[in-house]
């Protein structure tokens, strides 16, 4: 099973900042096939990027992904009020999908 | 318009069985394989296993692996997960995915809260 750990675990900023946060594998991610979602309080995860570094349809461009291979970063580039919220990195490569444990972006 | 509509909330006691629904509407339901995803209170996501439903090929998470059971009706474009015998343990917000064949998981449903009290 691959393992991913993202850091840090609370990321806290103010809006307009940037943000950068890390996914890394226990073992090469197939195809990067690695993708991210936003949570929000009582809502279902929220497709952001997917293959690495592929925008879901409607997301804005101040968010982007990018890596392959074991490390993997989803950036913000400019934090909007509607950013904060938590984020988790999936790998879907192999026949087994696993999660990153979140990231949560606080408002500083 | 593709849809995953999951199953309402359920509140059970330990030892009950239970199953839980998430009907696809939109698109061609055998065509697409179903996971099924826990998220237990104030905590992240875990994949619990795939079904691919033209053919029933399953795939459990080890961590899940005969602690329930995912299935299909082909006939009502509907995927499940099972309980046999539910324990407090199991109180968790459960989500269906679809993903197409080699490619991203797309659609989410919109989940199902499961509680288990006595």
């Amino acid at each position: 099973e691959i393992v991913l750990t993202q850091s840090p675990g609370t990321l806290s900023l103010s809006p307009g900042e940037r943000a950068t946060l890390s996914c890394r594998a226990s073992q090469s991610v197939s195809r990067s096939y690695l993708a991210w979602y936003q949570q929000k309080l009582g809502q279902a995860p929220r497709l952001l990027i997917y293959g690495a570094s592929s925008r879901a349809t409607g997301i804005p461009d101040r968010f982007s992904g990018s890596g392959s291979g074991t490390d993997f970063t989803l950036t913000i580039s400019r934090l909007e009020p509607e950013d904060f919220a938590v984020y988790y990195c999936q790998q879907y490569g192999s026949s087994a999908w696993t999660f990153g444990q979140g990231t949560k972006v606080e408002i500083k | 318009e593709v849809q995953l509509e999951q199953s309402g909330a359920e509140v059970k006691k330990p030892g009950e069985s239970l199953k839980i629904s998430c009907k696809g509407s939109g698109y061609s339901f055998t065509s697409y394989w179903i996971a099924w995803v826990r998220q237990m209170p104030g905590k992240g996501l875990e994949w619990m296993g795939i079904i691919y439903p033209a053919d029933s090929d399953t795939t459990y998470s080890p961590s899940f692996q005969g602690q329930v059971t995912i299935s299909v009706a082909k006939s009502i474009s509907t995927a499940y997960l099972q309980w046999s015998s539910l324990k407090a343990s199991d109180t968790a917000m459960y989500y269906c995915v679809r993903r197409p064949g080699g490619s991203y998981p797309d659609y989410w449903g919109q989940g199902t809260l499961v509680t288990v009290s006595s």
